[in-house]
Order: C-alpha cells, then structure tokens, then sequence
C-alpha cells in the first residue's frame, strides 16, 4: 500500500501568515488522486482539495494545492483563525486508499 | 443540502457484533458509492470500506483489518447505507464515519461520526 509521509508534524504560526504543508507518498499516486481534509477537534473532516489541486464546493480560494507523482503541497495564503486545525492528505487512487498522519496547525 | 446521519454507535463487549447506519438526505443516494472511514481515539483516519452505486454493480471493497468480519450494505429505497460489524475487536474502538463517494473519487461529505467502544 501507499504510505503518506506529512510533513511538518507540527506548524507554528500567526493569523495572516502562510502556511505551507507537504504530503510525500511512498510511491507515485496515479493520475493525482489526492485529496486534503481539514479536522478540527470534535468534528468529522472537511474535503478542502480533490485532484491535486481543485478545490471542494465552498472552499474559500486561499486553499491551494499542488504537486503530482509523489510529492504534494497544500498551501494556505493568509491563515484566517478558522483555520488552525489538524490536516490530512489522502491517496485515493490506488486500493487500499491510505491517508497521511496529518500536520496540526496551530497559533503562535 | 447533502446530509448524512450515522446512527448504531455505543459499547459494546469483544467478540459481539453492532450495526451501523447512515441515513443520507439532499441527493439522490442511488447514484454514488458510499463509504466508511473510522478515526480511534487520538488518532489518524483509516479507511474500513466502500459499496459501489449499482450502476456500478453495488459491490464492495474493505480495508485488510475488517475483511472477513465487516460487511457493508445498501437500502437505496431508504436512502440508507449499513455497516455490519461481527466479531468485534478492543481495536475496531473508533469513531466511525460514513461518507459520500469512494474508489476513484475523493470523499466529499462525510457524517458525524458515531462512537464505538469495544471493551470488556
């Protein structure tokens, strides 16, 4: 199976800075099936990113992503205070899907 | 608007089984897969398994660790997806989600979740 490496475990930053998250999978992810979800405590997790790089109905245009092959990036532009929650990035295009052991973003 | 619903959580003993439920509403459930994913407690999402539409056949795929002991099923009439889990595990205490889509296509509204503790 995939395995789904993120990084940074951990990432520290303000209200209006940018936030860049890495996904790196164990092997190439076919025809960019991967997803990014948002989680915060208590609640089920949100889609933000389908494809690589489209964006779910309703996410707000300072979610972006990117990358192909094995390596992925989900950036935010400007952190807004809603946005400091656990991320997690997905492989769905290869059975089992897996999913990534997220990156908690959190105030500094 | 879309809503899905589980239902069936609770705690229950090892080697017992519990059946869950995911009423959906706000589209037309017979068009898409279903699936469920389960989150233990202070943990990552791991996926359990998926039911294809039957246009697609309605037929099902399960993660390693519940194959064998999870089926899912599907109630298009009731607009209701089912995971039956036998024999269960002190590991299979999770929260447990159903979604909308799988296979080849990004979940993309996902349940609340309901809770199942398996202890003794």
């Amino acid at each position: 199976e995939i395995v789904l490496t993120q990084s940074p475990g951990t990432l520290s930053l303000s209200p209006g800075e940018r936030a860049t998250l890495s996904c790196r999978a164990s092997q190439s992810v076919s025809s960019s099936y991967l997803a990014w979800y948002q989680q915060k405590p208590g609640q089920a997790p949100r889609l933000l990113i389908y494809g690589a790089s489209s964006r779910a109905t309703g996410i707000p245009d300072r979610f972006s992503g990117s990358g192909s092959g094995t390596d992925f990036t989900l950036t935010i532009s400007r952190l807004e205070p809603e946005d400091f929650a656990v991320y997690y990035c997905q492989q769905y295009g290869s059975s089992p899907t897996t999913f990534g052991q997220g990156t908690k973003v959190e105030i500094k | 608007e879309v809503q899905l619903v589980e239902s069936g959580g609770g705690l229950v003993k090892p080697g017992r089984s519990l059946r869950l439920s995911c009423t959906a509403s706000g589209f037309t459930f017979g068009d898409y897969a279903m699936s469920w994913f389960r989150q233990a407690p202070g943990k990552g999402l791991e996926w359990v398994g998926f039911i294809r539409s039957k246009a697609y056949g309605g037929t099902t795929e399960y993660a390693a660790s519940v194959k064998g002991r999870f089926t899912i099923s599907r109630d298009d009439s009731k607009s209701i997806a089912y995971l039956q889990m036998n024999s269960l595990k002190t590991e299979d205490t999770a929260v447990y989600y159903c979604t909308r889509r799988g296979g080849l296509a990004a979940p993309d509204y996902w349940g609340q979740g309901t809770l199942v503790t398996v202890s003794s």
